[in-house]
């Protein structure tokens, strides 16, 4: 059974950024050619597909919402996602999930890490 | 972006009786190899979505069979045969064929 952990989430001012973290348990992605998305939820609303990262990092999208202010890398040395988030508003405050992509869908999400932007 | 549009928004059910949710999408949803990548999710309150339904109409493993998909095009249903108590939440369908993806606003099914 995969599992997801996704860490890093907590309060940060407007402006300021972060850096969430996510890792796989039970299985080294970097050996299966695996691929990974972020969808956020702000508080009480709607899933938002964020953001997308190929199994060797040369193919990345994102929602236009955080085009050019969040960056999707994989280490795969170290099992690990990240999602760095600058130039963070308050329309940003959201639980980041990360989940494992599926040709086409999403099978696997992790529980989620909440992130708060406010002065 | 492809904007897709659930309906109802809020969906009262009797357990033992069916349900029904709609998704439109505002462009096809066929993929470059004839497939429809669209999937549909649920998630309880506090919980992570969990998705039920891939490519229109297979369902995951320990889903039940009488929750199933359909549709083609632009036009998708999720259907449930018998509400169980258990089905309450929130059901999103989501579109995996065009880059960004996308999800619908989500539909509550409540236990009248």
């Amino acid at each position: 059974q995969v599992q997801l952990v996704e860490s890093g989430g907590g309060v940060v001012q407007p402006g300021g950024s972060l850096r969430l973290s996510c890792a796989p348990s039970r299985f080294t992605f970097s050996d299966y050619g695996i691929h990974f998305h972020w969808v956020r939820q702000a508080p009480g609303k709607g899933l938002e597909w964020v953001a997308f990262v190929r199994y060797d990092g040369a193919d990345i999208h994102y929602a236009d919402s955080v085009k050019g202010r969040f960056t999707f890398s994989r280490d795969n040395s170290k099992n690990t996602l990240y999602l760095q988030m600058n130039s963070l508003r308050a329309e940003d405050t959201a639980v980041y999930y990360c989940a494992k992509d599926d040709r086409g869908s999403l099978d696997y999400w992790g529980q989620g890490t909440l992130v708060t932007v406010s002065s | 972006d492809i904007v897709m549009t659930q309906s109802p928004l809020s969906l009262p059910v009797t357990i033992g009786q069916p349900a029904s949710i709609s998704c439109r999408s505002s462009q096809s949803l066929v993929y470059s190899d004839g497939n429809f990548y669209l999937n549909w999710f649920h998630q309880r309150p506090g919980q992570s979505p969990r998705r039920l339904i891939y490519k229109v109409s297979n369902r995951d493993s320990g889903v039940p069979d009488r929750i199933s998909g359909s549709g083609s095009g632009t036009d998708f249903t999720l259907k449930i045969s018998r509400v169980e108590a258990e089905d309450v939440g929130v059901y999103y369908c989501m579109q995996g064929s065009h880059w960004p993806w996308t999800f619908g606003q989500g539909t509550k099914v409540e236990i009248k």
